[in-house]
């Protein structure tokens, strides 16, 4: 069985600063994909970037980036100029490509991230 | 484009009672998962249908049933509610399964 585990159950940070929020996971497979995905208090979980296992560049999506390392199964949110609408519940999620595993995304416990003004 | 509708957004049921909730994906998307999320349990995953068959199932009792119709909507209905089967009830639909894309969710209090 796959495990997602965020260490962080809480983080704050300055608007303008940078913060990076930790994500391990535990599994055997070779073919999958990882996700951060928010959660403000709106409820609606947002896609906020995405890496598939067998690409090594980590992916950009303008003020986030990830540091994804394989072997050591880790795949970290860094967000850069921080910005008050970042503040949300952040989660790390993992989904097996291929095989029978169809839509089952693993999700950690959850980050919650404060920035202040 | 419209995202991922669900509806009701806010649900109050009384124990033994069943409920039904619904969930139209994107235009386009075939892929409807379901997930509960819970302060104590976190986010769990209910089960994922595709083009109206159950692909994939989590670890739920039988109360816990879903179905897909022939324009992608999806229901998933609980029956015989209990205290703990409150939660907020996630839906995402996804065109391939490279990201999923989610509703506002359905919050149920079962009373």
């Amino acid at each position: 069985a796959q495990t997602v585990t965020q260490s962080q159950p809480e983080m704050s940070v300055q608007e303008a600063e940078t913060v990076t929020l930790s994500c391990t996971y535990d599994t055997s497979e070779s073919n999958y994909y990882l996700f951060w995905y928010k959660q403000p208090p709106s409820r609606q979980m947002i896609l906020v970037i995405r890496q598939e296992a067998y690409k090594q560049q980590n992916a950009t999506e303008n003020r986030f980036s990830v540091n994804f390392q394989k072997a050591a199964k880790s795949f970290s949110l860094k967000i850069s100029d921080s910005q008050l609408g970042d503040t949300a519940m952040y989660f790390c999620a993992f989904m097996i490509a291929g095989g029978t595993s169809y839509g089952k995304l693993t999700f950690g416990q959850g980050t919650i991230l404060t920035v202040h003004p | 484009k419209a995202g991922v509708t669900q509806t009701p957004r806010y649900l109050i049921k009384t124990r033994g009672q069943q409920v039904t909730l619904s969930c139209s994906p994107i235009s386009g998307h075939r892929s409807v998962s379901w997930y509960q999320q819970t302060p104590g349990q976190g986010l769990q995953f209910l089960f994922e249908y595709f083009s109206e068959t159950q692909r994939n199932k989590g670890n739920f009792p039988g109360r816990f049933s879903g179905r897909q119709f022939s324009n992608s909507r999806s229901e998933m209905n609980v029956s015989t509610l209990e205290l703990g089967d409150s939660a907020l009830y996630l839906c995402a639909s996804s065109f391939t399964a490279y990201g999923y894309t989610f509703g506002s969710g359905t919050r149920l209090t079962v009373v």
